[in-house]
């Protein structure tokens, strides 16, 4: 079956912009999670969506914002973006019951200048 | 909250070398996993394990949950064995379904 398709896999914006990346999870997978990864650092988590709920939330401020349909696709939104949000941004599907076990897509990485 | 820890940070071997990653954690966890992300930014799933040994052709992993470690091992290291390897728990008394990551072993295996 499909992996996890995330898109744009590259992308380049400005100060002060907004971004939207996008996130289709394995099929059935009910769970999306997001993390951010900036040069030399570890996995950052962002958020988790289940069943279209943020379940989970990480320490990062209010411009980082997330959706998740009700076919389980997921969005994340960066707004006013600033130097320090160029990073590689993952997204992770699991089926959000039961084992947690993590499947991630390629990634999107998104520079500011 | 938990604590993971990886080890050593930076590892740089000889392709076909044997190489041990370790990871502790500091509380009772319901599962482990590891992680491989590659030079171009691909996490790989490796292994789930939260207890007892598994392999996977040169790779096999062992967690001991008793005393709160896991080691992976990687035989016979190919090139394409670069990259950095993470280990991912998920913490037993908290239900928020978020796992807790290590910094990462950063392995650079040389032809």
């Amino acid at each position: 079956k499909a992996g996890v398709t995330q898109t744009p896999r590259y992308l380049i914006k400005t100060r002060g912009q907004q971004v939207t990346l996008s996130c289709s999870p394995i099929s059935g997978h009910r769970s999306v999670s997001w993390y951010q990864q900036t040069p030399g650092q570890g996995l950052q988590f962002l958020f988790e969506y289940f069943s279209e709920t943020q379940r989970n939330k990480g320490n990062f401020p209010g411009r980082f914002s997330g959706r998740q349909f009700s076919n389980s696709r997921s969005e994340m939104n960066v707004s006013t973006l600033e130097l320090g949000d160029s990073a590689l941004y993952l997204c992770a599907s699991s089926p959000g019951t039961g084992a947690n076990v993590l499947t991630f897509g390629a990634g999107s990485r998104l520079t500011v200048l | 909250g938990i604590q993971v820890e990886q080890s050593p940070p930076d590892l740089i071997l000889q392709e076909g070398a044997n190489s041990t990653l370790r990871c502790n954690f500091s509380d009772s966890v319901n599962n482990l996993q590891w992680f491989h992300q590659n030079p171009w930014g691909q996490l790989i799933n490796l292994f789930y394990i939260p207890s007892g040994t598994k392999q996977n052709g040169r790779l096999s992993a062992t967690t001991v949950a008793t005393e709160r470690y896991s080691l992976l091992y990687i035989s016979s290291s190919q090139t394409t064995d670069s990259g950095v390897y993470f280990c991912a728990v998920d913490p037993f008394m908290d239900s928020n379904y978020q796992l807790i990551w290590g910094a990462g072993t950063k392995l650079i295996i040389k032809p």
